[in-house]
């Protein structure tokens, strides 16, 4: 069975600091890991991927994630917050041999203070 | 190209009633999903449909859901008779395939309350 950690429901961060939204999977083999943000109102959206390769992935907006294998960590990050920022971000992971269906996390709302 | 659509967006029923969720998918995504999320909690899978056909209906709770794709374009999730563990947010979404590493693109969710 796969599943998806995101061990904080809230991460509050100042304007122009840097951001780490924390996720953390378990999977059969190979993972695909996704993360999506839903801004208020608004439907789920793509920011980035890791199938392979490279473990540092760059996204929408200026966000990157890094993957960490050893430690079954797929972290979201930013090396400068804005407000506008501030939105509701999903965690996901699907094994490459296993179900094409992503498992979600409970999703970690970020707060970006002015 | 427009996204993937839902409506209603907001929808407030009373125990016992039915309602219907519509999902437009973008066009050409043979696939198409429904996802649940109750408050606070994770976003859970209820369905696949690749075109007309339920590919995977493991993440439906109970025969209360009714999930139809008629010609393999919008689809409709009917919940009859509704209960209050229904409350949540429904969101659909949409692919062109099905395996690999494609990312899926998701509607804005119904936000569904049932008093």
């Amino acid at each position: 069975a796969q599943s998806v950690a995101q061990p904080e429901d809230q991460v509050n961060v100042a304007e122009g600091n840097p951001l780490t939204v924390k996720c953390t999977y378990s999977v059969s083999g190979n993972p695909y890991l996704f993360w999506y943000v839903q801004y208020p109102n608004r439907g789920l959206q793509f920011l980035l991927k890791y199938i392979t390769g490279d473990n540092l992935v760059k996204g929408s907006y200026g966000f990157e994630a890094e993957f960490n294998k050893s430690q079954t960590s797929f972290h979201l990050k930013k090396p400068s917050a804005l407000v506008s920022d501030s939105a509701l971000y999903f965690c996901a992971v699907r094994g490459s041999g296993g179900s094409y269906i992503p498992t979600f996390g409970r999703g970690t709302s970020l707060i970006v203070h002015p | 190209e427009a996204g993937v659509t839902q409506f209603p967006s907001h929808s407030v029923i009373e125990k016992g009633q039915t309602v219907t969720l519509r999902c437009d998918p973008i066009s050409g995504h043979d696939n198409l999903y429904w996802y649940r999320r109750v408050m606070g909690k994770e976003i859970k899978f209820l369905l696949h449909f690749v075109k007309e056909s339920k590919q995977d209906e493991s993440g439906m709770p109970n025969n209360r859901f009714l999930a139809e794709r008629t010609g393999g374009t919008y689809s409709t999730l009917k919940v009859q008779p509704a209960e209050l563990e229904d409350s949540g947010v429904y969101f659909c979404a949409s692919s062109q395939v099905s395996g690999g590493a494609g990312e899926q693109y998701f509607g804005p969710g119904t936000r569904l309350t049932v008093t």
